[in-house]
């Protein structure tokens, strides 16, 4: 186990909903980077979180958003749902250390919107 | 384009068989990469770092060619845990950007 945990596992809503999935970081791991996979789709880069700042975005729009806290764990926040925000969403974390920059990922969280 | 692309499969092989798996990247300013295996439902796992020079762990080798911004994934005398799909993923250098292509599915048959 990489020690990355996520909740929830899974989660519904209906379309206009707001959601917010949790990531906690393996002890000692300063960066947390969120993915969203579509089904049959490599994970997408969505944003990374590093000492509280956000440190990199993806091609997503401003509903969505996210936290980093002072544990590092993190929050993605996700406005005003679409059918297409329907995916696995993945949090990694790491410590980019010069030469060192593996991610390890959490189980995910399976979101569901209808 | 896609920045990272990879054979779309699916591979489905006889156990003990050799198969190679086939990516290339756009961004010539990348500085790392990786294999990662995701079995379903699951998260993905690191399966070994690609080097310059080429790197071997047991029944896997990972080569990379810069020039031709090509990664390439050996795994020799398949096992049916080898089944799962193959993600060849790179890291952009800033930021930590992790890049992934859309994965090679692997079905290793008795």
């Amino acid at each position: 186990e990489t020690g990355v945990t996520q909740s929830p596992t899974h989660l519904i809503k209906t379309r206009g909903q707001q959601v917010t999935l949790r990531c906690s970081s393996q002890s000692g791991h300063n960066t947390v980077s969120w993915y969203q996979q579509a089904l049959g789709q490599g994970p997408q880069f969505i944003f990374q979180y590093y000492r509280e700042e956000e440190n990199g975005r993806g091609n997503f729009p401003p509903r969505f958003s996210g936290l980093q806290f002072p544990n590092y764990s993190s929050e993605l926040n996700v406005n005003a749902l679409e059918l297409d925000d329907s995916a696995l969403y993945l949090c990694a974390s790491s410590v980019p250390l010069a030469g060192e920059d593996t991610q390890y990922f959490g189980p995910g969280t399976r979101l569901t919107v209808l | 384009r896609k920045e990272v692309e990879q054979d779309p499969g699916p591979f489905n092989v006889p156990e003990g068989a050799t198969v190679a798996f086939n990516c290339t990247y756009s961004n010539s300013a990348s500085q790392s990469f990786f294999w990662y295996r995701q079995d379903c439902r699951k998260e993905p796992k690191l399966l070994m770092s690609v080097y310059s020079s080429g790197n071997e762990d047991g029944r896997f080798t990972a080569q990379l060619n810069r020039a031709s911004q090509y990664i390439s994934l050996l795994i020799r005398d398949s096992k049916l845990s080898d089944s799962a799909t193959y993600l060849c993923v790179v890291n952009r250098g800033n930021n930590n950007d992790m890049r992934f292509g859309a994965g090679t599915r692997l079905t290793v048959k008795p």
